[in-house]
């Protein structure tokens, strides 16, 4: 069964300090890999795309990096921000019937603290 | 500037009624995905469309939900009649066949009570 699991279920960490989020998938074959920010109340909104021939791909503060061998991905936020309080969702695209299909991970919600 | 609308942002219903819930695409974009967001099960896809027609509604029970793109402007999803076990927020996003990118909506929180 396709599946992306994330973790850690929710992280607390203080202003200013780095974090690293984790995501494991058994998508195969898979077109690319995202990773969203959803804020509250909010729909999902794109921070990196990465083909299975990337390994590492920036935004800003945030940095993704995808191991295609060994099927894991990871979400680094240096400096953190209040405003990086969200939930971050690692999506895998698949081919399936015709098209790409997103399939979600369930999520990790980080919250900031001053 | 581009970008997904949804309306309406909230909506509170009484078991039994019909919702309607309505996206406007980015202009340009041909291809549309309704998505279903509880706590429980995160985002599920509901229906895939590709230039207006519906290519993967698998994730949506027919027997209530009904997706329509009457034109390439407007996609619907309807719920008739509804029940509580409906309360989540659906979210619609559209992107280009081919492209790497869906862009979301703000999402229409249902209640039904």
């Amino acid at each position: 069964k396709n599946q992306v699991e994330q973790s850690p279920q929710s992280l607390i960490i203080l202003e200013g300090k780095n974090c690293t989020l984790q995501c494991n998938y058994t998508v195969s074959p898979f077109s690319n890999l995202r990773w969203y920010k959803q804020d509250t109340g909010r729909g999902p909104v794109s921070l990196t795309i990465m083909t299975f021939s990337e390994n590492t791909k920036s935004n800003g503060r945030y940095t993704a990096t995808l191991d295609a061998d060994t099927k894991q991905s990871s979400l680094h936020i240096t400096a953190s921000q209040l405003s990086d309080s969200a939930s971050y969702i690692c999506v895998v695209s698949a081919p399936s019937g015709g098209y790409n299909k997103l399939i979600f991970g369930a999520g990790t919600r980080l919250a900031v603290h001053p | 500037d581009a970008r997904v609308t949804q309306t309406p942002r909230d909506k509170v219903t009484e078991m039994g009624q019909e919702v309607t819930m309505r996206c406007q695409p980015i202009l340009g974009h041909n291809t549309v995905f309704w998505y279903r967001q509880t706590m429980k099960q995160g985002l599920e896809l509901l229906a895939y469309f590709r230039n207006r027609a519906p290519l993967d509604d698998s994730g949506m029970p027919k027997d209530r939900f009904s997706a329509e793109m009457p034109d390439a402007t407007l996609a619907t999803l309807k719920i008739q009649p509804s029940e509580p076990r409906d309360s989540a927020v659906y979210f619609c996003a559209s992107g280009l066949d081919g492209g790497m990118e869906a862009f979301f909506g703000q999402g229409t929180r249902l209640t039904v009570v």
